[in-house]
């Protein structure tokens, strides 16, 4: 139940098309599901995050799908770039947690 | 860049020894909290510090300890250390309250070879 299901696990994507990653948990106590992106060497940093009472959000190219009732929830890069090549985390907070739950990550390659 | 910071950058031991790394979190930060990323995964949670203070832990062994000192650095001790436990290591610091909890900042890692 503590798990978030993270897929898939590699991508490829042309430049200028569109990235998607797709993530689901089981425990509906989650109330936070960010997005981290994590380049080689770096730690990961924070992308972008949604609550469960909001469907969409959008930050830039990056925006965030939130499927409540299916438990579901993914990443959209538009426009992907060369400079969007890294490694992605979903993650959920929330319930007995203070810790963060990761997904096992997406590894994105955009092709020039 | 997060404002934490980690060291070693890189570390190379043999099984049966132990390690200490170290953590400096964000200015005005007071919680941190480690995390074990093995390769190809996600960050596993080891547990957190809080003014001083264990504040929780993951599914990890008595053998992985942890200090946080009055300026909230913070050192991640592992004892007898075994193969499996090569992964990069990352710290992260947080304000204290359940809404800043969420804006975990993280550093680079300590990567920990152990042979």
């Amino acid at each position: 139940q503590q798990q978030v299901k993270q897929s898939p696990q590699s991508l490829i994507v042309q430049k200028g098309g569109i990235s998607i990653i797709n993530c689901a948990y089981e425990n509906t106590a989650f109330d936070y599901f960010p997005w981290y992106q994590q380049f080689p060497g770096k730690g990961p940093a924070l992308l972008i995050a949604i609550r469960p009472d909001v469907s969409e959000k959008k930050e830039g190219r990056f925006t965030i799908s939130f499927n409540k009732s299916a438990k579901q929830f993914s990443l959209h890069i538009m426009d992907s770039q060369p400079g969007d090549s890294a490694t992605y985390f979903c993650a959920a907070l929330g319930g007995q947690g203070f810790s963060f739950i990761f997904g096992k990550g997406t590894r994105l390659l955009v092709k020039p | 860049e997060t404002g934490v910071t980690q060291s070693p950058t890189h570390l190379i031991k043999t099984r049966g020894q132990q390690v200490t790394l170290r953590c400096s979190s964000q200015s005005g930060h007071n919680t941190v909290s480690w995390y074990q990323q093995a390769l190809g995964q996600g960050p596993q949670f080891i547990f957190q510090y809080y003014r001083e203070e264990e504040n929780g832990r993951g599914n990890f062994p008595p053998r992985f300890s942890g200090l946080q000192f009055p300026n909230y650095s913070s050192e991640l001790n592992v004892n007898a250390l075994e193969l499996d436990d090569s992964a990069l290591y990352l710290c992260a610091s947080s304000r204290d309250s359940r809404h800043f909890q969420e804006t975990q900042y993280f550093g680079p890692g300590t990567r920990l070879l152990v042979l």
